[in-house]
């Protein structure tokens, strides 16, 4: 059974960093380009960016807002995605997932609360 | 960077044809994939390259595309259909619609 489980959320003050990390079960981890997606309370899904598998370079994209921000990586030996959040502002306040390939799994989701 | 343009809702009574649109350049381009929401869950993908059903979709979601835009249809809507609803497309970033909350009532 695939399962992705996102941790590392929580209250930060802006301005700080915080990690998330996805662990995957159930699949070949290192075959599929892993993506996160975040959700402001009340908002839409928003794309923040993805990797993709060694086999296609482990290269990353990024959405605009983030851009230069945060910072996706992966350790396919643990099964794990990263996102590394940096200077983080109120707006980056969501549930942030992490989805896997075509985006036909998804985690629970973990909240990140951007706030002084 | 380009967008994906949904209508805010839609609303239909059980037993109707839902179709909800999402228009945008980038779908005459790239694939589009549709996600259902419902209250404090995780999206569950419905729709893939603007037509494919993933294993365990009720039969009643279709996908259709023409130009740039892609319709999620629901056939003979049911209650448990009410959801929040999004589009999908990536070129070289991905981008959602801003989604669509369907009422079946």
């Amino acid at each position: 059974e695939v399962q992705l489980v996102e941790s590392g959320g929580g209250l930060v003050q802006p301005g700080r960093s915080l990690r998330l990390s996805c662990t995957a079960s159930g699949f070949t981890f290192g075959d599929y380009a892993m993506s996160w997606v975040r959700q402001a309370p009340g908002k839409g899904l928003e794309w923040v960016g993805f990797i993709r598998s060694k086999a296609y370079g482990g290269t990353t994209e990024y959405a605009a807002s983030v851009k230069g921000r945060f910072t996706i990586s992966r350790d396919d030996s643990k099964s794990i995605a990263y996102l590394q959040m940096n200077s983080l502002k109120t707006e980056d306040t969501a549930v942030y997932y992490c989805t896997r390939g075509s985006m036909d799994y998804w985690g629970q989701g973990t909240l990140v609360t951007v706030s002084s | 960077s380009y967008e994906l343009t949904q209508p805010s809702s839609v609303s239909v009574s059980p037993g109707q044809t839902a179709r909800i649109t999402c228009s945008g350049d980038v779908l005459a381009k790239k694939y589009a994939r549709w996600f259902q929401q419902k209250p404090g869950q995780a999206p569950v993908l419905v729709i893939y390259k603007d037509s494919e059903r993933p294993s365990g979709i009720p039969e009643r979601f279709s996908g259709s595309s023409s130009g740039t835009t892609v319709t999620l249809t629901i056939s003979g809507a049911q209650v448990e259909d009410e959801a929040d609803y999004y589009c999908y497309s990536a070129a070289d970033k991905g981008v959602f619609g801003g989604g669509t909350k369907l009422t079946v009532l």
